[in-house]
Formats: structure tokens, C-alpha cells, sequence
């Protein structure tokens, strides 16, 4: 299985910040149909998880432009241009290129 | 409007059994692959289950191999969880999630706790 692994796991930010979560993967994540699948996910407290961005940069429908999601290869980051409180939560990266599918521990984002 | 809700979780002993379902609505549910993940109380998101759009395909976890069952019914737009044998370690918020190489839906989730 492919270990994802995110860090920090722990986020304090000031509002109006920015900030940055970086997440590795055991192996490369280019799928043989040259695609990358690799997404970020939010987890809000007391909420189902939301997908904020999906093949390394492409944000979902919804999603605010202070998101974005870039990296190549077995090395991926989500930032955060500046922190809003709606932003608290937990974030998952998450890889759909080689079965099964598997999730990042998890990075709390938290308000300082 | 895409909607999943989750039902049929609860508390049950040790070696009992459950079955979830996930009602789908607002896509056409008989043309995705749909997922089961589960979380742990204070934990992290794990995959579960996994099936095609048909039904004809299955996939699971290996902490779950041989004893859960995932099946759909497309003309019901719901989606199945049947759970035997439950441990302890099964219980988790249970998820159903519409798949496209990523989760772009998925439901409130569903408590399932297994304890005597």
C-alpha cells in the first residue's frame, strides 16, 4: 500500500495568514494514464469531509481561490493564501492512483 | 443536487451484525463507482469498500476481507454495507462516497458501535 505522509500535523495560524501543509507519498503517484491522483480533503469539526483539490491543482466546485494545491511526483503541497476561521479543521491528502486508496494522518489547522 | 445519507448504524455486541445503506440522489447512481470509508472515533479517514457501477466488481479492505459485503441496488439508487462479525475496532463513522479517482461527495456519515 502507498503511505501518504503529511506535515506538519499540527497547524497554528494567525487569521489572515498564510499557511502550508506539505504531503509526501511512499512511492510516485503518476498513474499509468499520466494523471496524478492525488486531492486534498477538509474536515471540519463535527462534519463529513469536503474535497477542496483533486489531481494535485484543480479546485472543486465551491471551493474559495485562497486554496491551491501544486507538487509533482511522490511530493505535494496544499496552501492557504490567508487563513479565514472557517478554515479550522483537519486536512487529509489522499492518492487514487494505485489501489487502495489510502489518506495522509491528517493535519490540524487551528487559529493561534 | 448531489445527496448520499448514510443510515442503519447503532450500537451492537461483539460478533453481531449490521447493515448500512447510503441513499444516493440528484446524479445518475448506476454510472459511478461508489465507496465505503470509515473513521474511528478521533482518527483518520481509512477505505473500506469499493464497487463498481454495476455491481459487478467488489473490493475491501483487508481488516474487513471476509466479513463485510458491499452491493448496490441501482434501481433503488441505495448503496449496502452489511456488516458480520463485528470487533470492537469496527466502530467508526461509516461514509459512503460518490468515486471519480476522487471524493467529490460523500454523506453525513452513519455511528456504528460495536461494544457488549
Amino acid at each position: 500500500d502507498i503511505v501518504m505522509t503529511q506535515t506538519p500535523l499540527s497547524s497554528p495560524v494567525t487569521l489572515g495568514q498564510p499557511a502550508s501543509i506539505s504531503c509526501r507519498s511512499s512511492q510516485s503517484l503518476v498513474h499509468s494514464d499520466g494523471n496524478t491522483y492525488l486531492s486534498w480533503l477538509q474536515q471540519r469539526p463535527g462534519q463529513p469531509p469536503r474535497l477542496l483539490i483533486y489531481k494535485i491543482s484543480n479546485r472543486f466546485s465551491g471551493v474559495p481561490d485562497r486554496f491551491s494545491g501544486s507538487g509533482a511526483g511522490t511530493d505535494f503541497t496544499l496552501k492557504i493564501s490567508r487563513v479565514e476561521a472557517e478554515d479550522v479543521g483537519v486536512y487529509y491528502c489522499m492518492q487514487a492512483t494505485q489501489f487502495p486508496w489510502t489518506f495522509g494522518q491528517g493535519t490540524k489547522v487551528e487559529i493561534k | 443536487e448531489v445527496q448520499l445519507v448514510e443510515s442503519g448504524g447503532g450500537l451492537v455486541q461483539p460478533g453481531g451484525s449490521l447493515r448500512l445503506s447510503c441513499a444516493a440522489s440528484g446524479f445518475t447512481f448506476s454510472s459511478y463507482w461508489m465507496h465505503w470509508v470509515r473513521q474511528a472515533p478521533g482518527k483518520g479517514l481509512v477505505w473500506v469498500s469499493r464497487i463498481n457501477s454495476d455491481g459487478s466488481s467488489t473490493s475491501y479492505a483487508d481488516s474487513v476481507k471476509g466479513r463485510f459485503t458491499i452491493s448496490r441496488d441501482n434501481a433503488k439508487n441505495t448503496l449496502y454495507l452489511q456488516m458480520n462479525s463485528l470487533r470492537a475496532e469496527d466502530t467508526a463513522v461509516y461514509y459512503c462516497a460518490r468515486s471519480e479517482n476522487h471524493y467529490g461527495y460523500w454523506g453525513q456519515g452513519t455511528l456504528v458501535t460495536v461494544s457488549s
